[in-house]
């Protein structure tokens, strides 16, 4: 099976600072990734697929860029609606396996 | 709008099992695969399934084997999840999810069910 590495687990930043949420595969997915918003007591939320694609009505200030192992989610500008966990998913040859979380907290 | 809908919250003995079901609207069931995701309390997400509302083929995450079967009713676009041999450790809030790709294909999962909480006591 294929693994997937987040870090950091914990991110605390302000608003209006510009976050970057790394996700490693341990083994070549190409651009099957995707990204996914959680918070507390509702479902994920998809926010970009095949690695930089954002999502219908997802705000431009996010942003995704990798492939092959190594994936980057970035924040440009913190807004107080973007405190939630993250969750890396590749979806490779119809396997799927998510990241452990990173929970972007307020500083 | 496209929405799946799913039962209402379980309470399980140990070795029971349970059914959870999901209501597909909105859109062409028979179009996109529907996995199931759980999520153990303050935990992360696992892929357990999937099952192709067409032809009824499924694929189970080896974990879940000979322990999960998923079936779906096109006539009331409606997809089931059935977890047997239930554990403490199965305590779980349980997502339908559509693919977000027309199959055969697969992408990632663009739809969530509201999810259904099992617990299964110790």
């Amino acid at each position: 099976d294929i693994q997937m590495t987040q870090s950091p687990s914990t991110l605390s930043a302000s608003v209006g600072d510009r976050v970057t949420i790394s996700c490693r595969a341990s083994q070549s997915i190409g651009t099957w990734l995707a990204w996914y918003q959680q918070k507390p007591g509702k479902a994920p939320k998809l926010l970009i697929y095949k690695a930089s694609i954002l999502e219908t009505g997802v705000p431009s200030r996010f942003s995704g860029s990798g492939s092959g192992t190594e994936f980057t989610l970035t924040i440009s500008s913190l807004q107080p609606d973007d405190f939630a966990t993250y969750y890396c998913q590749q979806y490779n040859s119809f396997s799927y396996t998510f990241g452990q979380g990173t929970k972007l907290e307020i500083k | 709008q496209v929405q799946l809908v799913q039962s209402g919250a379980e309470v399980k003995k140990p070795g029971a099992s349970v059914k959870v079901s999901c209501k597909a609207s909105g859109y062409t069931f028979s179009d996109y695969y529907i996995h199931w995701v759980r999520q153990a309390p303050g935990q992360g997400l696992e892929w357990m399934g999937w099952i192709s509302p067409n032809s009824g083929d499924t694929n189970y995450a080896q974990k879940f084997q000979g322990r999960v079967t998923m079936t779906r009713d096109t006539s009331i676009t409606t997809a089931y999840m059935d977890l047997s041999r239930l554990r403490s450790d199965d305590t779980a809030i349980y997502y339908c999810v559509r693919d977000g790709a027309v199959a055969p294909k697969n992408d990632a999962f663009d739809i969530w069910g509201q999810g259904t909480m099992v617990t299964v006591p110790s």
